[in-house]
């Protein structure tokens, strides 16, 4: 099982600021690695796949990064609606998926 | 656009069963493997199973094999997960989503609290 390793568990950044959120994968993933965001009481909502390519309707402001096992999502100016976790998944080799454990972005 | 609506969660003794449903709208249900995925109290997002779009290759986390089954009704749009030998920790917020190029998610439903309590 490959095991997702996010960082850091909470981030407190200013409206305005960059937000960057890290994930480690326990071996290489390829390129084959989302980013989800979840709020309380919604459904999860793809931002990011393949790494690096921003889902349908995702704002500029999200990008992904990284390959093999080091992948890092960046929030260039944070807003009102961005704070919420955020998740990394490998879909390289599976079953079964496996999720990083989530980093919550607060506000400051 | 593309709707997951889950339904039949509640309140279950330990050893109990329970069934999930989650109706889908919005696209070609036939045409597409669905997940299961589900997020206990205060804890993240856990895998749980996939069913292919034909129903020919079914897969479970290693934590519900033997216990739950993933099925699918095309003429209903429907995807279900039948819950037997319910734990405490089985208790979760559980999400369908909709698969896209084998194990990643475009859409998922709000989903439904499963409690397995005395």
């Amino acid at each position: 099982e490959i095991v997702m390793t996010q960082s850091p568990a909470t981030l407190s950044v200013s409206p305005g600021e960059r937000a960057t959120l890290s994930c480690r994968a326990s071996q290489s993933v390829s390129s084959n690695l989302a980013w989800y965001q979840h709020k309380p009481g919604q459904a999860p909502r793809l931002l990011i796949y393949g790494a690096s390519t921003r889902a349908t309707g995702i704002p500029a402001r999200f990008s992904g990064s990284g390959s093999g096992t080091e992948f890092t999502l960046t929030i260039s100016s944070l807003q009102s609606e961005d704070f919420a976790v955020y998740y990394c998944q490998q879909y390289n080799n599976w079953p079964p998926l496996t999720f990083g454990g989530g980093t919550k972005v607060e506000i400051k | 656009q593309v709707q997951l609506v889950e339904s039949g969660g509640g309140v279950v003794q330990p050893g109990g069963s329970l069934r999930l449903s989650c109706a889908a709208s919005g696209f070609t249900f036939s045409n597409y493997g669905m997940h299961w995925v589900r997020q206990a109290p205060g804890k993240g997002l856990e895998w749980v199973a996939f069913l292919r779009y034909d129903g020919s290759n079914k897969y479970y986390a290693d934590s519900v094999k033997g216990r739950f089954t993933i099925s699918r009704d095309d003429s209903k749009n429907t995807l279900y997960l039948q819950m037997h030998s319910l734990r405490a920790e089985d208790t979760a917020v559980y999400h369908c989503a909709k698969d896209v190029t084998g194990g990643r998610f475009d859409y998922w439903g709000q989903g439904t609290l499963v409690t397995v309590s005395p």
